[in-house]
């Protein structure tokens, strides 16, 4: 069925580096790709989220590229700092009039070492 | 502002009993959605509320249901418990959700389920 799914479920870095996790989306027609957090005993959080007209958007710290060719997602972190550590999920809403309907990939756990 | 609650945190129950789960959203929003999280499956989508009425529908069986108040409160009950219904149930709530813009969402800490 269609489902965004991730490349690799673990990922560990150093302090100071960047981080790029990845994600493979299989519905053509999702409008919205959004980036959770999930930190140990938490609810997700939101990070950022770009639309499907676009190809790249920046927050602070962090980055999404949007490759529609391929269906690809990826969130870049710049100078990934302790506190960054937890599960990064992708998801996707396909309709943007309904809000709740997100379909989740799987997760990368992200642990950064000092 | 307050973010979003759930109630109970944590629960244990039994198989072929019920749960109501309870979520409040953020003040002002009028969208909650409902979410199962398993390490197996991940995350996955139930229902979604707006205005009292049941907006979008996941794959799950019948005995999952919920339900929204007028002050936006949410409720889910699950029926004849299985052990395979053991998970982290997440609720989130938006603003507004029409238009075709998206609206973020915001995740409560969700209630641990566990059933034995």
């Amino acid at each position: 069925g269609e489902s965004v799914g991730l490349h690799l479920p673990t990922l560990s870095v150093q302090e100071g580096d960047n981080s790029i996790i990845n994600c493979a989306y299989s519905n053509s027609a999702s409008d919205y790709f959004i980036w959770y957090k999930q930190e140990s005993g938490k609810g997700p959080q939101f990070i950022i989220d770009i639309r499907s007209n676009m190809d790249k958007r920046q927050g602070q710290r962090v980055t999404v590229l949007l490759n529609k060719t391929v269906k690809h997602l990826s969130l870049q972190i710049a100078a990934t700092q302790p506190g960054d550590s937890a599960v990064y999920f992708c998801a996707e809403n396909k309709d943007g009039g309904s809000q709740g309907n997100l379909i989740f990939g799987k997760g990368t756990k992200l642990s950064v070492k000092p | 502002k307050a973010g979003v609650t759930q109630t109970p945190r944590y629960l244990i129950k039994t198989r072929g009993q019920q749960v109501t789960l309870s979520c409040s959203p953020i003040s002002g929003h009028r969208s909650v959605s409902w979410y199962q999280q398993t390490p197996g499956q991940g995350l996955q989508f139930l229902f979604e509320y707006f205005s009292e009425t049941q907006r979008n529908k996941g794959n799950f069986p019948g005995r999952f249901s919920g339900r929204q108040f007028s002050n936006s409160r949410s409720e889910m009950n699950v029926s004849t418990l299985e052990l395979g219904d053991s998970a982290l149930y997440l609720c989130a709530s938006s603003l507004e959700g029409r238009g075709g813009q998206w609206d973020e969402q915001f995740f409560g800490p969700g209630t641990r389920l566990t059933v034995l």
